[in-house]
């Protein structure tokens, strides 16, 4: 399985944006990115993924670099519901197994 | 909306004991899995399912089993718990594992003394 790399952890202003990175330089042409995210005590939750172009959903903002080698989840404005692990994941070829590493864990300050 | 449903949320056991943990969903979804989730980590694959009668390991599938006789179940067995079973379990489903879009429960939280 290709392997991602994200920060340990982040800080944000409630209300300002957030960029959350992830490095994925061993993609593959058909790894989908995608992100997910788990608050407290719950559950993973989705968030968004994609293939080569940039997404957007109601949640957040996905950026593809031009060599599909780093991605960055762009959530516009923080809330404190935000503050969550923020998982990123390539779905191999096959995707049954999604590799859920340790994640960027975002603080959000109000 | 019922959504993935699991019991018990918590239960402790002793070593040597069985359990089975329950998983249920109510979409009509043809894929399910099993995570594990241990402190400070992400989630890891146990096992896995593409559809009723048919399941498949994942990861670290060693002491746990699984079946899946009708779509809305999965339950996960331990046949002989051991401390190092201690964690999170999470089960999930999605109508298509092209979609990305997994549906997980709340979590069930097992102790191995």
């Amino acid at each position: 399985d290709a392997k991602t790399t994200q920060p340990n952890s982040m800080e944000s202003n409630e209300e300002e944006p957030v960029h959350l990175p992830c490095n994925h330089s061993t993609i593959s042409g058909t790894d989908y990115i995608h992100w997910y995210r788990q608050l407290p005590s719950q559950g993973p939750e989705y968030v968004i993924h994609g293939l080569t172009s940039n997404v957007n959903n109601r949640m957040a903002s996905l950026a593809i670099a031009e060599d599909r080698k780093s991605s960055t989840l762009i959530l516009h404005r923080a809330t404190l519901r935000d503050a969550a692990v923020y998982y990123c994941i390539l779905q191999d070829n096959y995707g049954q197994n999604f590799v859920f590493g340790p994640g960027t864990r975002l603080s959000v300050l109000p | 909306n019922a959504g993935v449903t699991q019991t018990p949320k918590f239960q402790v056991l002793k070593t040597g004991q069985s359990m089975t943990l329950q998983c249920a969903q109510d979409m009509n979804h043809e894929y399910m899995s099993w995570y594990r989730q241990d402190p400070g980590m992400g989630l890891r694959l146990i096992h896995y399912s593409v559809g009723a009668g048919i399941t498949d390991q994942g990861e670290v599938p060693n002491g746990y089993n699984v079946s899946r006789s009708t779509t809305e179940d999965f339950p996960l067995r331990l046949l002989s718990a051991a401390p190092s079973q201690t964690s999170v379990y999470f089960c999930a489903s999605t109508p298509d594992w092209n979609t990305g879009e997994l549906f997980f429960g709340e979590g069930s939280r097992l102790t191995v003394l």
